[in-house]
């Protein structure tokens, strides 16, 4: 069974572009969430997806968007880029059995630096 | 969604039995715990999950009190391959899409 798929692995932008980032989940999983990962605030949870539709967001600024499309992939969007937006962006899949035991299972990640 | 507290670092020698614990205080009645290890620059990974008592598997073993309010990983037998981040959280059903890690806990396997 394939894992989580991220892409691309690694990207380089300039302060003010955009960047899309793309994640297939496991294939069954409805729920994907996106995180964004610093060496000074650790993993942060940006937003989660579940059947097309946003049900989960984090405090991060309207600038940080996403999607997912009726096959489960989604696509995280950053527009104007800032310098401190460089990090490694992670996607997780997850079954969602609607209760009891769950597991997030994640991809490798989008190392995403802004210059 | 239930905080955790756990250390922030911890150091071991190979082969030495590693305790993490975690505190949270204000688990639910239907959250389960679970711990993920991270590698650097890599996404976390499974670990073990569990509900009450004891859980064991191949690489690890939780523990868990009768009131729940804390939880301890147990990492027999420590190699430098196990130098990463611990992570332990709480939730339940649909809640596995919104987890909020906490800072961790860095151990380092030294020989």
């Amino acid at each position: 069974k394939a894992g989580v798929t991220q892409t691309p692995r690694y990207l380089i932008k300039t302060r003010g572009q955009q960047v899309t980032l793309s994640c297939s989940p496991i294939s069954g999983h409805r729920s994907v969430s996106w995180y964004q990962q610093t060496p000074g605030q650790g993993l942060q949870f940006l937003f989660e997806y579940f059947s097309e539709t946003q049900r989960n967001k984090g405090n991060f600024p309207g600038r940080f968007s996403g999607r997912q499309f009726s096959n489960s992939r989604s696509e995280m969007n950053v527009s104007t880029l800032e310098l401190g937006d460089s990090a490694l962006y992670l996607c997780a899949s997850s079954l969602d059995q609607g209760q009891g035991a769950g597991e997030l299972f994640f991809g490798e990640g989008s190392r995403l630096t802004v210059l | 969604l239930a905080k955790t507290t756990q250390p922030i670092s911890m150091d071991s020698y190979e082969g030495q039995e590693v305790n993490i614990t975690c505190s949270h205080n204000n688990i639910a009645t239907n959250d389960y715990i679970t711990w993920y290890q991270q590698f650097p620059s890599q996404g976390p990974r499974f670990i073990i999950q569990g509900y009450k008592t004891k859980v064991t598997n191949e690489v690890a073993s939780l523990f868990i009190p009768a009131d729940r309010k804390s939880s301890t990983l147990s990492l027999p037998r420590v190699s430098l391959s196990d130098t990463a981040v611990y992570y332990c959280l709480v939730g339940a059903g649909s809640g596995w899409g919104k987890l909020q890690f906490g800072a961790g806990t860095q151990v380092v396997v030294t020989p």
